[in-house]
């Protein structure tokens, strides 16, 4: 089945303690993004992954850094979290073209106090 | 700036009772319009693609209309199933395959 997967889908941490969420294709899609969606502001785009080992900064990348190292993973990486990085986190991946749709993970909410 | 809003921010219906849900944009040059639906703890599903004004596109109980600054999802005879967000989103000429989201509508089917 064609999917993106997300792990861990619940993560409670606490302020300045790194953590990484994962995310897996299995589609052979080059583009890969993370949004957070977050009440009141709706889904807003955090990086995204053109292709192996480009990645670039989308409306929001403060306080997250990403890596692109294989063509189905794309984790987020949150070296300091903090309170205001709380909220529900979707990776999504399409194929490079504007034809394709993203498909988006079933997300991962996380908690930091 | 791009900017999507979606209107209304809840809606709620009878089962049966038709009606639309309103997304107006306002960007610089569009690629493509999409919708998504969205279940409570799941990712936005993929529902259709709008490329260009007077398009429509249609999926059960669901059509989907672009004009120059609007599109609508019409629903048809809804039953409680459909029930969910509806999201709406763009894609801008060069960008890259960014999705600028509106906040979307919650729509209630009830039985």
């Amino acid at each position: 089945e064609a999917q993106v997967t997300q792990n861990p889908r619940y993560l409670i941490t606490v302020t300045g303690k790194k953590l990484t969420v994962t995310c897996s294709q299995n589609m052979n899609h080059e583009y890969m993004s993370w949004y957070r969606q977050d009440p009141g502001l709706g889904l807003r785009q955090i990086y995204y992954s053109m292709n192996v080992e480009v990645t670039d900064k989308g409306d929001v990348p403060e306080g997250y850094k990403v890596s692109r190292k294989e063509k189905r993973n794309f984790p987020l990486i949150l070296e300091l979290p903090s309170p205001n990085q709380t909220s529900l986190y979707f990776c999504a991946s399409s194929g490079q073209s504007y034809n394709s749709p993203l498909h988006f993970g079933n997300g991962t909410r996380l908690t930091v106090t | 700036e791009d900017q999507v809003t979606q209107s209304p921010e809840a809606l709620r219906l009878q089962e049966g009772e038709s009606s639309s849900l309103n997304c107006s944009y306002t960007v610089s040059g569009l690629r493509g319009l999409f919708w998504y639906r969205q279940d409570p703890g799941k990712g936005p599903e993929f529902l259709f693609t709008l490329y260009s004004a007077g398009e429509e596109k249609e999926k059960e109980r669901l059509k989907a209309t672009l004009t120059k600054k609007e599109s609508f999802l019409h629903i048809t005879a809804p039953k409680p199933e459909d029930s969910a967000t509806y999201l709406c989103a763009v894609q801008v000429r060069g960008s890259n395959y960014k999705l600028t989201f509106g906040k979307g509508t919650l729509l209630t089917v009830n039985p």
